[in-house]
């Protein structure tokens, strides 16, 4: 089975800097995907990034990059030029490039980013 | 944004009762998800479809069960609401089995 472990449950940034999150995984899966979603105190569940396993180049989005290892099992994200705004809980998520029918995604348990003034 | 809208947002009820949560989309994708989100836990898959009719369970499936008569609507039912089902519920769809899932706003099930 997949396992999804995000190990900083909080941390803090001040505005304009830069900041990584953590994200590891266990598989035995060769093809996969990886995501980040945010979850600011609106409660919504915002797509930030997302990661194919057979490429090696990692994704960007504007201020938002990843660093994926793969050998490592390593997936961890980069917020750049941080804003208030992104003060919010990130989930990584796990799924599987499947020939089935499923195509669920397995989350970590979050971790809470506090962007201060 | 994915035209995703679940109903209710907000429920109280009591133990016992049967409670039935809404997924409607508006994408005509065929995946659909429910998920259910409690601290310490992130979320956790409990059924979902690929197709009208088409349903499986998930991780945490027990207690519950889902119907998907048309595309756009995808029904999780608590056929006997126990505290333990006290959660935040989550709807999401995807085009595909490999393409991102997409999550409507939510709905807060509070079971006393």
């Amino acid at each position: 089975a997949q396992t999804v472990t995000q190990s900083q449950p909080e941390m803090s940034v001040q505005e304009a800097e830069t900041v990584t999150l953590s994200c590891t995984y266990d598989t035995s899966e060769n093809n996969y995907y990886l995501f980040w979603y945010k979850q600011p105190p609106s409660r919504q569940m915002i797509l930030v990034i997302r990661q194919e396993a057979y490429k090696q180049q990692n994704a960007t989005e504007n201020r938002f990059s990843v660093n994926f290892q793969k050998a490592a099992k390593s997936f961890s994200l980069k917020i750049s030029d941080s804003q208030l705004g992104d003060t919010a809980m990130y989930f990584c998520a796990f799924m599987k490039h499947h020939g089935g029918s499923q195509g669920n995604l397995i989350f970590g348990k979050g971790t809470k980013l506090s962007v201060k003034p | 944004d994915a035209g995703i809208t679940q109903s209710p947002r907000h429920k109280v009820t009591e133990t016992g009762t049967p409670v039935t949560l809404r997924c409607h989309q508006t994408e005509n994708h065929r995946y659909m998800y429910w998920y259910r989100q409690d601290p310490g836990h992130g979320l956790r898959l409990i059924h979902y479809s690929y197709g009208v009719k088409d349903t499986d369970k998930g991780e945490v499936s027990d207690g519950y069960s889902v119907s998907r008569s048309k595309t756009e609507d995808f029904l999780l039912t608590l056929e006997s609401a126990t505290s333990s089902q006290t959660s935040v519920y989550f709807c999401a769809i995807s085009e595909s089995k490999n393409q991102p899932q997409h999550f409507g706003d939510g709905t807060r099930l509070s079971i006393l």
